[in-house]
């Protein structure tokens, strides 16, 4: 079965650059989540986008921003890069249409700021 | 996000030993996910809990709901090596699909 795909899968930049990440959901789900996991932590949800309009919103800073496009896919960017900022980012999706609840999660973007 | 408390942090067992771990929380949840991650990788859905009491199954894997709403816990019978990884639980509160996580339960198993 199909998957969420992310890319790039890693990712180095230098401070104060801009980082564009990128998910594809899996086929037929309307929903894509963003969470950022840092080095032995848990995922912390940074945004969500249900029909191409944000419809939630976490911990995410100021300098990022994201979208879903008319695709469904979404594309989080990233600027003014701080050491901090390094994590891995996953996206997942999800149909609210049917088990909305059921988040699937992509193998996940690894950045590295430096 | 909302405080839930997994326990215990990590465990080392035996090959073919049961390993059970849990979550608890002060709000009451709508739904519980358990995850399993591997390093480097996403977590990937091993079961979903829907009602409050219920109690499902994934092959050796058995998770339930708690009554109260605020718990979960999440069973692995029989061990295998390829059981290895970090194992989460996550939850969301009503009207909220947004996940809340757990700090995880690493798991090592020895043959």
């Amino acid at each position: 079965a199909a998957g969420v795909i992310q890319s790039p899968r890693h990712l180095i930049k230098e401070k104060r650059e801009t980082a564009t990440l990128k998910c594809y959901p899996i086929p037929r789900h309307d929903t894509v989540y963003w969470y950022q996991q840092g080095p032995g932590q848990d995922p912390q949800f940074l945004i969500s986008f249900y029909e191409k309009m944000q419809s939630d919103k976490g911990s995410i800073p100021d300098r990022f921003s994201a979208q879903q496009f008319s695709d469904y896919h979404s594309e989080l960017n990233m600027s003014s890069l701080e050491l901090g900022d390094s994590a891995l980012y996953f996206c997942a999706s999800s149909s609210l249409g049917g088990r909305g609840n059921e988040q699937f999660f992509g193998p996940g973007t690894r950045l590295t700021v430096l | 996000g909302q405080q839930l408390n997994q326990s215990p942090q990590s465990m080392f067992i035996q090959e073919g030993e049961d390993v059970s771990m849990n979550c608890t929380s002060s709000s009451i949840f709508n739904t519980w996910l358990w995850y399993k991650q591997e390093p480097g990788e996403g977590p990937v859905l091993l079961i979903a809990l829907y009602k409050a009491g219920e109690l499902t199954s994934n092959g050796r894997l058995t998770a339930q709901f708690g009554i109260t709403r605020k718990d979960s816990f999440l069973n692995i019978s029989a061990s295998i090596p390829s059981d290895v990884g970090i194992y989460f639980c996550a939850g969301q509160l009503i009207n909220d699909y947004k996940l809340s996580f757990g700090a995880g339960t690493t798991v090592t198993v020895r043959a």
